[in-house]
């Protein structure tokens, strides 16, 4: 089975300062790696994924993550953060069964100070 | 419309009420799931439809009954709640249910408030 911990509930920054959303799983098999923001009063969107191939993968609104097997991570990473990525980030992780669940951590929610 | 839609967007209903929560998407997706949300937990995935028939059931209690007439509508019809089933219930549809990549497309959650 697989698990997915976000260690930081919150995390706040300054607007333009660069951020890093921490991202550790848990699984004795490959995995699917996912992003998906929520922004006030709405739903989830993917923000990137990790299938295979590159470990450094490019999502929408200048947000990347890096995959590292080793450290059995997938950080979020944005180098200059803007008043409209105020949200809450949940990563995914995903098994390579057909049949496995996608498994959400518990969020973190990203706020920007002026 | 696009995308995925719920209604209603909030609900306050007592314990004692039957009410339901509609979910129509309009990606002519196979797959439609309904997840959980709580404050400071994660999202808890309730049931999952794939070509409306359940595949799945997350040990969730009888008071939450799921109905998926066709491949576009989902419905999780409501009685007997209790306070602690307050939360934010997300929909969620995907092209195919057993598909490697399987990225879900959200709906914007009902606000479910029970007295």
């Amino acid at each position: 089975a697989q698990s997915v911990t976000q260690l930081d509930s919150q995390v706040p920054v300054f607007e333009e300062a660069p951020v890093e959303l921490r991202c550790n799983y848990s699984s004795s098999v490959s995995v699917y790696l996912f992003w998906y923001v929520q922004y006030p009063n709405q739903g989830l969107q993917l923000l990137l994924k990790y299938l295979s191939g590159s470990t450094l993968v490019k999502g929408i609104n200048g947000f990347e993550a890096e995959f590292n097997k080793s450290q059995t991570s997938f950080h979020l990473r944005k180098p200059s953060v803007h008043i409209s990525d105020t949200a809450e980030y949940f990563c995914a992780v995903r098994g390579p069964s057909s049949a496995s669940k996608i498994i959400f951590g518990s969020g973190t929610r990203l706020s920007i100070r002026p | 419309e696009t995308g995925v839609t719920q209604t209603p967007r909030h609900l306050v209903m007592g314990m004692t009420n039957k009410k339901s929560l509609k979910c129509e998407q309009h990606l002519g997706h196979n797959a439609m799931y309904w997840y959980k949300q709580s404050a400071k937990k994660p999202l808890e995935l309730m049931f999952v439809y794939s070509l409306e028939e359940r595949v799945e059931n997350n040990s969730v209690p009888s008071r939450f009954s799921p109905e998926c007439p066709n491949s576009s509508h989902l419905f999780l019809h409501l009685h007997t709640l209790q306070p602690e089933d307050s939360a934010l219930y997300l929909c969620a549809s995907s092209q195919d249910w057993l598909a490697d990549y399987n990225e879900q497309f959200f709906g914007p959650g009902t606000r479910l408030t029970v007295l």
